[in-house]
């Protein structure tokens, strides 16, 4: 069965900082990745999807950045981090073409408070 | 654009009470419904969903009926316990394109009393 971690599960960092949360997926191969932000209260606002290792596509402009450096493996990154970039941080990984109704699962989440 | 609504929370209900949380979407063709539920301070579970036309997604009591004559997707349950306290929400994938994307609903907030 698929499994997907992510990590830390907890951060507090100081403005200026930076970020890298790691995610990975077991259990398949060549998923479409995705990470997403949930502010306090808040729906949930996709960051960055990747169809492939090396392929990112960003859905709103932010001081984040994102990687896949393998197959199974997706980085959320910053350089300096902003008092806004507080907040809950989940991946999540679908099965892509094979899967035709694009049935996404996330994992546990990363709690990010930026002081 | 594709969008999600649903109802405005928080739901505060009683034990062994009837749960209803209206969505209706907006969507070009065809596109596959889905709800999560999001427990405190977890992630978010795939809850249930369904893919066409008069489809009933069901899990763990809960139920979902896709309604294309009315773009909904309510979500039901006819008695729920204090273990379903936790956010709901709606999404959906259109039909075509690459990397499907996920549009969720806002989120709605359940909380059960005992």
């Amino acid at each position: 069965s698929q499994t997907i971690h992510q990590w830390p599960a907890t951060l507090v960092q100081p403005v200026g900082s930076p970020l890298s949360l790691e995610c990975t997926v077991e259990g398949t191969s060549n998923p479409n990745l995705y990470w997403y932000r949930q502010a306090a209260g808040r729906g949930l606002q996709l960051l960055f999807y990747s169809v492939g290792i090396g392929q990112i596509s960003s859905e709103v402009p932010q001081n984040l950045s994102a990687s896949r450096p393998q197959d199974r493996q997706f980085i959320l990154s910053s350089k300096k981090l902003l008092l806004s970039d507080s907040g809950f941080y989940l991946c999540a990984w679908s099965a892509g073409a094979r899967d035709s109704q694009e049935t996404q699962y996330f994992g546990p989440g990363t709690r990010l408070l930026v002081l | 654009g594709d969008s999600v609504t649903q109802m405005e929370g928080p739901v505060t209900l009683s034990e062994e009470a009837f749960l209803t949380i209206n969505c209706t979407y907006t969507a070009t063709g065809y596109p596959s419904l889905f709800w999560y539920v999001q427990y405190p301070g977890e992630g978010l579970q795939l809850l249930l969903k369904a893919t066409k036309a008069d489809d009933k997604g069901s899990n763990k009591g809960f139920e979902a009926t896709y309604r294309k004559e009315t773009t909904s997707f309510h979500l039901e349950k006819g008695s729920v316990q204090v273990s379903d306290s936790a956010v709901y929400f709606c999404a959906l994938v259109p039909l075509v394109g690459s990397a499907r994307q996920l549009t969720f609903g806002s989120g709605t907030q359940l909380t059960v009393l005992p």
